[in-house]
Formats: C-alpha cells, structure tokens, sequence
C-alpha cells in the first residue's frame, strides 16, 4: 500500500514553455502533498506544500507565479513550470502524507525537467 | 541553514563489511528521525524510522541509533551489499510537519 505515482518520469521542453507534473496517491486520501526539488548529487529542497482545497505554502525563494501548484483532489496535486527556462531544468520529486499528525510520508518516483 | 547535518558525504564499504553515516540536529521539536535510500533517477524510498523514546531500532540488516541528549542518530547498515549502493538521507520532522533533509551520503559497496 501507499503508493504515489509521478508522471512524467522525464520530460524536455523548450525555452518559454509550460511543463505540468502530476502526483497522485494511488491507493489513499494525501491531505497533503509536499513538492520537492532536487539538484544533482545535492539533497531535496522542499519547495512548497499544498493541503487539498486550499493555496499551496511556498517555502522561502521559491516563486509561487513561476511554479504553481493545484491540489484540488484527495488524491491529485499538480505542479506547473511555467514560462521554463533552462536553470529550472532539474529533479522534482512530489510527496503525499494521509493526514496531518501522521509521519507516514510517500515519495514519488521523481520527475527530470530538461528546459532546452 | 541546514537543519540537520549528515556525515560522511560518500562512503566506500567493501562486501559484507558495516556501513555507517551519522546525522546531528538541534531543533530539539524533531520528534520523528527516518532514514531514506534513493537510487539515480528514482524518489526516495522509507527505510527505517525512529522515534526520540527508544534509543535503537532494528530492521533487518538495518539499524538505527539514537542519541537524544547528544541530538544525533545514526545507520548502520549490517553485511553491506552491492545493491545496498544508494544515496542515503536521514530527515527529521517536528510534529509530524515538514521534512527536513540531511545532506546525503553516497555509498558504494564494493565486491
């Protein structure tokens, strides 16, 4: 049980373009559902969490226009690059929690953003 | 400022021989201290997990050990093999809230 499944695995898109990543909770409720980027070899930055039918919470530097996130189901949170450019290329990975008080954290597979 | 601190950065074990990496936090509202193994291009998956009232926790060739008046908890992963070659990232949480990520370890288990 508790799976959370990431699509896409990858993607390339060019310069000035919208990328949209999602991360569903297969098999459970995620009231919240955090989102995470990492650089290689570097650990996860957590850019923003979001609890389902409310704003996400942006973590400090993190543009909320440039990366803008929905979490409109129980069991659905979608993360959007928009207007990518190429130091936005990178590995967001999301992560979806059952409710709050609870420490059991899923993690999805992860996304490679490459902006050419 | 990073939260919680994790040592070594990389880490070379030969087969069967016990891996160790270390992390140290002061926000003493951690109640929650797991450990997490990510391999290229994947997310990181659970691997064990503590709390601040026990002191040791095993699974399997996994162990963890928790030192609350030192502020630092450690893996110790037993008969190390190839496939144990991961990135490993401890991670602690105050009140079942964020995440805080240690700065990871690579190991590589050697033949």
């Amino acid at each position: 049980g508790a799976v959370v499944s990431q699509h896409p695995s990858w993607v390339i898109c060019k310069s000035g373009t919208s990328v949209k990543i999602e991360c569903r909770s297969l098999d459970f409720q995620a009231t919240t559902m955090f989102w995470y980027r990492q650089f290689p070899k570097q650990s996860l930055m957590l850019m923003a969490t979001s609890n389902e039918g409310s704003k996400a919470t942006y973590e400090q530097g993190v543009e909320k226009d440039k990366f803008l996130i929905n979490h409109a189901s129980l069991t659905l949170s979608t993360l959007t690059v928009t207007s990518a450019h190429p130091e936005d290329s990178s590995f967001y990975i999301c992560s979806a929690r059952p409710g709050t008080g609870v420490t059991r954290y899923t993690f999805g597979s992860g996304t490679r953003l490459t902006v050419v | 400022q990073q939260q919680v601190k994790q040592s070594p950065q990389s880490l070379i074990v030969q087969k069967g021989g016990i891996s160790i990496i270390n992390c140290a936090y002061e926000n003493t509202a951690f109640d929650y201290f797991p450990w997490y193994q990510q391999f290229p291009g994947k997310g990181p998956a659970l691997l064990i997990a503590i709390r601040p009232d026990v002191s040791e926790k095993k699974e399997g060739r996994f162990t963890i050990s928790f030192n609350k008046s030192a502020k630092q908890f450690s893996l110790h992963i037993m008969d190390s093999q190839p496939g144990d070659s991961a990135t490993y990232f401890c991670a602690a949480s105050p009140g079942a809230n964020n995440l805080f990520f240690g700065t990871g370890t690579r190991l590589t288990v050697i033949p």
